[in-house]
């Protein structure tokens, strides 16, 4: 079974400061992890995913996040934050059978200060 | 490219009633996902259709719930009788295939339930 923690219901961080959103999972199985943000009224936009190779895996709008397995960690960070980075952000896990069913944490709400 | 279709964007009815709700996928997807957002949670996938099959439907309140995608592209999900509880987002999602790992999300559907 698969699970994801988000640590933070709500972050602030003030423009051109570094961004930084927790994500812990648990799964059974080797997982896929995924990174989706959601801005007011409209749907999910997937930032980024780990499926294998590389730990580290860039996504769109300057994103990046890390895979540690031996921290059951997959960090989303920005070095430098933007005001339109003001969004939910969603942490998603899968497992490798290709299913593509999606377990997601709860969300991180993120507010840009100017 | 057009993205995933749903309609209504908002719909309120009162508790015991019906309602319905339509997603149009990306042309081509062959997987569609349904899923549901609490107000403060992560979505939770509802049901899973490979073409017009059903894949995964395990999370899905089959006393009330009930989705059908007859020819393999637009779907259909209605609950009957609505409880208070259903009170959410219902988002709609495509993906080209079953083992396809990004998943394209509809704005979704607020349904309010008084």
């Amino acid at each position: 079974a698969q699970s994801v923690t988000q640590l933070g219901s709500h972050v602030s961080v003030s423009e051109g400061a570094l961004v930084l959103l927790r994500c812990n999972y648990s799964s059974s199985v080797p997982p896929y992890l995924f990174w989706y943000v959601q801005y007011p009224n409209q749907g999910l936009q997937l930032l980024l995913k780990y499926t294998t190779g590389a730990t580290l895996v860039k996504g769109i709008n300057g994103f990046e996040a890390e895979f540690k397995k031996s921290e059951t960690s997959f960090h989303l960070t920005k070095p430098s934050a933007h005001m339109s980075d003001a969004a939910e952000y969603f942490c998603a896990v899968s497992d490798r059978t290709g299913a593509n069913n999606l377990f997601f944490g709860t969300g991180t709400r993120l507010t840009v200060i100017p | 490219e057009a993205g995933v279709a749903q309609s209504p964007r908002y719909k309120i009815i009162e508790k015991r009633q019906s309602v319905a709700f339509w997603c149009n996928p990306i042309s081509g997807h062959a997987t569609l996902y349904w899923y549901q957002q609490i107000l403060g949670q992560g979505p939770k996938l509802l049901i899973q259709f490979q073409n017009n099959g059903v894949v995964d439907d395990s999370q899905l309140p089959k006393d009330r719930f009930s989705a059908e995608r007859l020819k393999g592209v637009d779907s259909t999900l209605k609950i009957q009788p609505a409880k208070l509880e259903d009170s959410a987002v219902y988002l709609c999602a495509s993906s080209f295939d079953i083992f396809n790992t990004e998943a394209f999300f509809g704005q979704g559907t607020r349904l309010t339930v008084v």
